[in-house]
C-alpha cells in the first residue's frame, strides 16, 4: 500500500531558529501534499496545500512566511518553520495524494521550540 | 461547506462490547466520507471510506460503517472491541472534489476500552 515518511519524528529547537519537516511519498507519485497542525486533544487542522511545482496555497490565517512549504519532486514536500518561537510547537503531520482520494499520513513530527 | 460533526468527544466501552461512533455531515451532493484512527503521536490510518455504491462500508480491524442519506449520518461500528482499539477516531470528508480537493476532519473521539 501507499506510504508516506516523515521526518523528523520529534525536533526540539531554540526559539528564533529554523526547522525542516520532510514528507516523502515512498512507492507512488504524489499529485499533491497537505501539511497538518495538531494541537494536543485537538483535531487537525490544515494549513496548506502544496502541488508539484507549483506555490503552496494556504488556508486563511496560516502565516506564508512563516511556515514555507516546498514541493519539489513529485514525491518530496518539505515544511519550514522559520524563525521558531514557542508558540509554534506542535504536532505537524503530512499527508500525499495519489490519483483519485486516496490520502495517507506521515507518522507526524512533535516539534518542540524552547 | 462540507463539514463533518462528531458529537461525541469522549467514549469509553469495556473490552468485547459493541461500539458505535457517530458522525454526521454537512453537504448537499453525496460527499466523499472517511474514517481514520491516531494512537498517541502517530499519524493517521485509513479505516475505511465512502464514495457512492453499497452504503455498509467494510473496512480494518473489523470496523464497519453505513452511510446514511436521510440522516446525514456516516457512523463507525464495531461488533467487539479490543483493548488495542483505544486511540482518536476521526471522521472526515472530502473539501472540493476538484483538483484541489482536500480532508475536512471532525473535532474527533476518544475511545477509551476498559478491560
Amino acid at each position: 500500500g501507499a506510504v508516506v515518511s516523515q521526518h523528523p519524528s520529534r525536533v526540539i529547537c531554540k526559539s528564533g531558529t529554523s526547522v525542516k519537516i520532510e514528507c516523502r511519498s515512498l512507492d507512488f507519485q504524489a499529485t499533491t501534499m497537505f501539511w497538518y497542525r495538531q494541537f494536543p486533544k485537538k483535531s487537525l487542522m490544515l494549513m496548506a496545500t502544496s502541488n508539484e511545482g507549483s506555490k503552496a496555497t494556504y488556508e486563511q490565517g496560516v502565516e506564508k512566511d512563516k511556515f514555507l512549504i516546498n514541493h519539489a519532486s513529485l514525491t518530496l514536500s518539505t515544511l519550514t518553520v522559520t524563525s521558531a518561537h514557542p508558540e509554534d510547537s506542535s504536532f505537524y503531520i503530512c499527508s500525499a495524494r495519489s490519483r483519485g482520494f486516496g490520502y495517507t499520513f506521515g507518522s507526524g513530527t512533535r516539534l518542540t521550540v524552547v | 461547506a462540507q463539514s463533518v460533526t462528531q458529537p461525541d468527544i469522549h467514549i469509553t466501552v469495556s473490552e468485547g462490547a459493541s461500539l458505535e461512533l457517530r458522525c454526521n455531515y454537512s453537504y448537499g451532493a453525496t460527499p466523499y466520507l472517511f474514517w481514520y484512527v491516531q494512537s498517541p503521536g502517530q499519524g493517521l490510518q485509513l479505516l475505511l471510506k465512502y464514495f457512492s455504491g453499497d452504503t455498509l462500508v467494510q473496512g480494518i480491524k473489523g470496523f464497519e460503517a453505513e452511510f446514511k442519506r436521510s440522516q446525514s449520518s456516516f457512523n463507525l461500528r464495531k461488533p467487539s472491541v479490543h483493548w488495542s482499539d483505544a486511540a482518536e477516531y476521526f471522521c472526515a470528508v472530502v473539501r472540493d472534489t476538484g483538483t484541489a480537493s482536500k480532508l475536512t476532519f471532525g473535532t474527533g473521539t476518544r475511545l477509551q476500552v476498559t478491560l
